[in-house]
């Protein structure tokens, strides 16, 4: 186990709607990241946190997506008016130290579903 | 869309084969890390390269960073069936430290 946690497991939901997931990282560590994974692909950066401060954002992220890490240990990522080309696995990450030092530890994601 | 591509996408092979995947970047990058995703799981770290030409060895997976620090190797001697997987590189590029994944490639083992 990691000791990342990711909550909820599944998600189905309709197009249109909002959707929220939440990331618990290891309790040390002080980066935090969010991927997108889908079938056949490697996971896709979406944004990065150092404590409470989010450093980087793809420009993929449309202003559909917001990410949060409020105080700096858990962190949510919401999704506004769900499409349907939404839908993927959604990856939590953190790490102790900068990726030029330190490695990854990845939660078992988020498999959110948009009918 | 992906900015570090690796081949082959898709590699099977008999048990006790050896079986070798590239990672190619388009850019020099900082470090060079490698993870393995089971079906249905999700990456867990393997290795980092850090220094051009750089080589590093776990077992039997031997890990290999170019001279140019834009491409990466990843070796398995005579591999094993709990060798079934994703493996995907990641690097960093600059200043950023922003991760970026590699295609993967598939291995598929039969005994």
């Amino acid at each position: 186990d990691t000791g990342v946690s990711q909550d909820p497991r599944h998600k189905i939901t309709k197009r249109g709607q909002n959707v929220t997931f939440r990331c618990d990282p290891i309790s040390e560590h002080n980066r935090l990241y969010w991927y997108r994974q889908t079938l056949g692909q490697g996971p896709e950066f979406l944004t990065y946190f150092q404590n409470e401060a989010q450093l980087e954002k793809s420009r993929l992220l449309s202003d559909r997506f917001s990410a949060e890490r409020p105080k700096g240990s858990f962190s949510t990522l919401e999704i506004q008016r769900t499409e349907q080309g939404d839908s993927a696995m959604y990856l939590c990450a953190s790490s102790a130290r900068e990726p030029k030092q330190g490695k990854l530890f990845f939660g078992s994601g988020t498999q959110l579903s948009v009918l | 869309g992906q900015q570090v591509m690796q081949i082959p996408q898709y590699q099977h092979v008999q048990e006790g084969e050896d079986f070798t995947t590239y990672c190619n970047s388009s850019t020099t990058l900082s470090n060079i890390q490698w993870y393995k995703q089971r079906p249905g799981g999700h990456p867990v770290f393997l290795i980092q390269l850090v220094k051009s030409g750089e080589v590093k060895k776990q077992k039997r997976l031997t890990f290999q960073f170019g001279e140019a620090k834009k491409n990466s190797s990843l070796h398995i001697t005579a591999t094993q069936t709990t060798d079934v997987g994703t493996y995907f590189c990641a690097g960093t590029r600059g200043a950023t430290n922003k991760l970026i994944f590699g295609t993967g490639t598939l291995l598929a083992v039969q005994p």
